[in-house]
């Protein structure tokens, strides 16, 4: 079945940092793909998506960019904040009928120290 | 933000007892999902409808039930809670159907529910 596999955390950055989490997938066919974000005591937050080969997500400084050919799509920053701390989810979506299920990596946990 | 408010926000409930989480939405929109989020599994699906009556199983339905009477509100049933289910859980709305495919999902702030 389909599934995602992100890197495990938690990740410790220095302020103005350069951030990647890597995220592959495994699926049938052409999935979307998406980054959510969860702050501290919060719901999820769509950061950006792509819904086809090369395409780039860009969001808040954040960038993904959906590489078929190596089935993955990694989460990069360049500059890092403090605000930026909270647990990232690589997630897809496909499913027969189109049901818009999610399948979600088990999250990385991204610390940002001043 | 979406639409989507989820009650209660926390709760404590006993072994064996029944409780029943809600989500309601002022967006109109089709789809709604429940799922619950555990360290080292991310979010999996519970639950979820397409249509008013109209629902199907996730990942992880067994111990769950669902009901969907109004567009607006889904709710999530445990027949008899048991510790595993000590977890938090999110509602999440799509509007796919309304719109292009692959669209993506809007989450509430989660229901943290604990049972001892």
């Amino acid at each position: 079945g389909d599934s995602v596999t992100q890197m495990e955390g938690p990740v410790t950055l220095s302020e103005e940092a350069f951030l990647t989490i890597n995220c592959t997938y495994t699926a049938t066919g052409y999935p979307s793909l998406f980054w959510y974000v969860q702050y501290p005591g919060e719901g999820l937050q769509l950061l950006l998506k792509a819904t086809k080969a090369d395409d780039k997500g860009s969001n808040k400084g954040f960038e993904a960019t959906y590489r078929k050919e190596t089935t993955s799509f990694h989460l990069e920053k360049g500059s890092v904040q403090v605000s930026d701390s909270a647990v990232y989810f690589c997630a897809l979506s496909h499913g027969s009928g189109n049901t818009g299920k999610l399948i979600f990596g088990q999250g990385t946990t991204l610390q940002v120290k001043p | 933000d979406a639409g989507i408010t989820q009650s209660p926000r926390h709760k404590v409930t006993e072994t064996g007892t029944p409780v029943t989480l809600r989500c309601h939405q002022t967006e109109n929109h089709r789809y709604m999902y429940w799922y619950r989020q555990d360290p080292g599994h991310g979010l999996r699906l519970i639950h979820y409808s397409y249509g008013v009556k109209d629902t199907d199983k996730g990942e992880v339905s067994d111990g769950y039930s669902v009901s969907r009477s109004k567009t607006e509100d889904f709710l999530l049933t445990l027949e008899s809670a048991t510790s595993s289910q000590t977890s938090v859980y999110f509602c999440a709305i799509s509007p796919r159907g309304q719109a292009p495919m692959n669209t993506e999902a809007f989450f509430g702030q989660g229901t943290r529910l604990t049972v001892v």
